[in-house]
């Protein structure tokens, strides 16, 4: 079953510009994660929020989780072409287990 | 490279038979974690191993199996294949702590005829 719903399904911007993407999720977590999915490849981590954390920042990447809304965000700045990709969010809770949303797909458009 | 090796890449096979995922996770995890990508049910957890037992399982279908071995390399068994097990099967790793990434394979991509 899934636990995040992510927003929007799909975002088509121009290099340069800011995406976000949006994760809502129904119980409560330890942590929440954000993975990267090219076409057809595997998943590659990109950033992990306890849930005792508010915001957090890797490179480009900002990601923000509000626990009382039970809803994280994902911010990329300055968007690159390569940064085309599905973005999937998916929280642990108990077990180290993940539960993905159903992704949002990003193209950046050059 | 994210360290976990997962063959083959890509298996074609009919409804009814039976066949083997195999996963090698990165160096130094001791848990492996097995998941299902397809269009319609989305990423799917199906079942975690920590040091040779199962730790914890998710949707995985009786006809499924696995086992992580003492090298701490894990299997995945499918068995009486239908059409819909046709999917996008990974392997994650991670080390022994639950605020820890997973790191996934290339996965195997399992086409039923």
């Amino acid at each position: 079953s899934q636990q995040g719903e992510e927003d929007p399904q799909a975002l088509s911007i121009q290099e340069g510009e800011n995406a976000t993407m949006n994760c809502s999720y129904k119980t409560s977590i330890n942590n929440l994660q954000w993975y990267r999915q090219n076409s057809g490849r595997g998943l590659v981590h990109l950033i992990l929020i306890r849930s005792n954390e508010r915001e957090k920042h890797s490179g480009r990447l900002r990601v923000t989780l509000d626990t009382s809304k039970k809803s994280s965000s994902l911010l990329i700045t300055a968007s690159r072409a390569a940064d085309t990709a599905s973005y999937f969010c998916a929280t642990t809770s108990g077990y180290s287990t993940l539960t993905f949303g159903k992704g949002t797909m990003l193209l950046v458009s050059p | 490279d994210s360290g976990v090796t997962q063959t083959p890449k890509h298996l074609i096979t009919a409804t009814g038979q039976r066949v083997t995922l195999r996963c090698s996770p990165r160096s130094g995890d001791l848990s492996v974690y097995w998941y299902q990508q397809s269009l319609d049910q989305g990423l799917q957890f199906l079942i975690q191993y920590y040091n040779g037992e199962e730790r914890a399982k998710g949707n995985i279908l009786e006809r499924f199996s696995a086992q992580q071995f003492p090298d701490l390399h894990s299997e995945l068994n499918l068995s009486s294949l239908e059409l819909g097990d046709s999917a996008l099967y990974f392997c994650a790793s991670s080390g022994n702590t639950g605020n820890q990434p997973q790191h996934f394979g290339d996965g195997t991509r399992l086409s039923i005829l």
